[in-house]
């Protein structure tokens, strides 16, 4: 039972766009939320975080919005870049937060 | 530098074979996870520690053991038990603060059974 779900397994963006990747999840006892990004064959790398205190955290080209009643989260990079080209993991932190839920991820291609 | 470091990048194991992958962190981080991706698909918890001398099992925990006698390592043995270990492994450690919480990954192991 998928606890966060990605439903969009893929997505192409023209470089200069903006790139939004969704998420949802099915706990609402979840209170932090975090999204990292992977290339083919390296380990993931964190980008940006929320917690459930906040309904937008921003980072450079980087904003994650939080709808708490609707349970979804989405990733925001604007302008997209052909190197934001990757595997955009959504992440959960548990409800006994001794780990942390991950989606199946988006593959986002942005497109020179 | 600080970080997490995984040996070997790549592994090939005959079938009926135990293997360790290694995983080691600098970052004096208690917490320390094993992951593995299969093609297509997220991050599934194999194993996880907390702190020192003790770890849980994860949601795919079968087939594989770990042990955590030093802060800094944590390798996991794929054993012969795994029905289908050829994947993609990751090891990551985690921080926690008030306001923070963060997993740091290392580079992966690539797992193939021939």
């Amino acid at each position: 039972d998928q606890q966060v779900k990605q439903n969009s397994p893929s997505l192409s963006v023209q470089e200069g766009r903006i790139s939004i990747l969704n998420c949802d999840y099915t706990n609402s006892m979840f209170d932090y939320f975090l999204w990292y990004k992977k290339y083919p064959a390296e380990g993931p790398t964190f980008l940006i975080s929320i917690s459930s205190i906040k309904d937008k955290n921003e980072d450079g080209r980087f904003t994650v919005f939080l709808n708490k009643s609707a349970k979804h989260l989405s990733l925001h990079i604007v302008p997209s870049q052909p190197g934001d080209s990757a595997v955009y993991f959504c992440a959960a932190r548990g409800t006994s937060y001794d780990k942390v839920i991950f989606g199946p991820g988006t593959s986002l291609s942005v497109i020179p | 530098d600080g970080g997490i470091t995984q040996s070997p990048k790549y592994l090939f194991r005959k079938e009926g074979q135990n293997v360790t992958l290694s995983c080691e962190q600098n970052l004096n981080h208690d917490a320390m996870y094993w992951y593995r991706q299969d093609p297509g698909q997220g991050l599934r918890l194999i194993y996880y520690s907390q702190i020192v001398n003790d770890f849980q099992k994860g949601d795919i925990a079968e087939g594989y053991s770990v042990s955590r006698e030093k802060k800094e390592s944590f390798p996991l043995t794929v054993t012969s038990a795994q029905k289908n270990p050829t994947a993609f492994y990751l090891c990551a450690s985690r921080t926690r603060g008030a306001y923070t919480d963060t997993q740091y990954f290392g580079p992966g192991t690539r797992l193939t059974v021939l």
